[in-house]
């Protein structure tokens, strides 16, 4: 059974451009939860999504940045017209659909903006 | 709302010393108490968990215990080694998933 796949690992992007991150959770889980980690700092709840619906966006920034877990494939955080300031490491998490279970992490993608 | 505090960082330990890292939640209902650890350039693992009170999870020389009366899961280990050093982050569930701002522990030879 795979883990959290997340691609791509390392993602660089010109200031405008936009961002595609891709994340496929775990076989069976249908819950989706997507952080970002500034260097030397924790961790920044971003979105909680289910298939087909956000649940909590409330970490997420109103502008430029959203997230979807269609039907069918992976989860996808999209950032629109990156600035310098969203370089950061991305990290989807998914856990089943009981609550208190653990969730499993991907290892990340780091997007550099230059 | 539902949120974790845990100990400002960072700690660095000789080998064979004594951690305590201290973690208190905030939390509504029943949730379970996890503490993941996160290794230089990779995502987080899972170290240990408790899903009800006085329960313990351990692994790897790891312990925690639920305490409901004093809301906290503080991680513990007896003897540390080289191979500790890891940021280490406590959640609780809620809503979703709540995470401490992290501990980063530098154990020195």
């Amino acid at each position: 059974n795979a883990g959290v796949m997340q691609n791509p690992r390392h993602l660089v992007r010109r200031r405008g451009q936009e961002a595609r991150l891709r994340c496929s959770p775990m076989k069976g889980h249908s819950h989706v939860y997507w952080y970002r980690q500034l260097p030397e700092e924790g961790l920044k709840f971003m979105v909680y999504l289910q298939k087909e619906n956000i649940i909590d966006e409330s970490g997420m920034p109103k502008e430029r940045f959203s997230a979807e877990f269609p039907k069918e494939g992976p989860s996808i955080l999209r950032i629109q017209q990156v600035v310098r300031g969203d370089s950061a490491a991305y990290f989807c998490a998914s856990s089943p659909s009981d609550m208190n279970t653990e969730a499993f992490f991907g290892q990340g993608t780091r997007l550099t903006v230059v | 709302g539902d949120s974790v505090t845990q100990m400002e960082g960072p700690v660095t330990l000789s080998e064979e010393a004594f951690l305590t890292i201290n973690c208190t939640y905030t939390a509504t209902g029943y949730p379970s108490l996890f503490w993941y650890v996160q290794y230089p350039g990779e995502g987080l693992q899972l170290l240990l968990k408790a899903t009800k009170a006085d329960d313990k999870g351990s692994n790897k020389g790891f312990e925690a215990t639920y305490r409901k009366e004093t809301t906290s899961f503080h991680l513990e280990k007896g003897s540390v080694q080289v191979s500790d050093s890891a940021v280490y982050f406590c959640a609780t569930t809620g809503n979703q998933f709540y995470f401490g701002t992290g501990t980063s522990l530098t154990v020195i030879p």
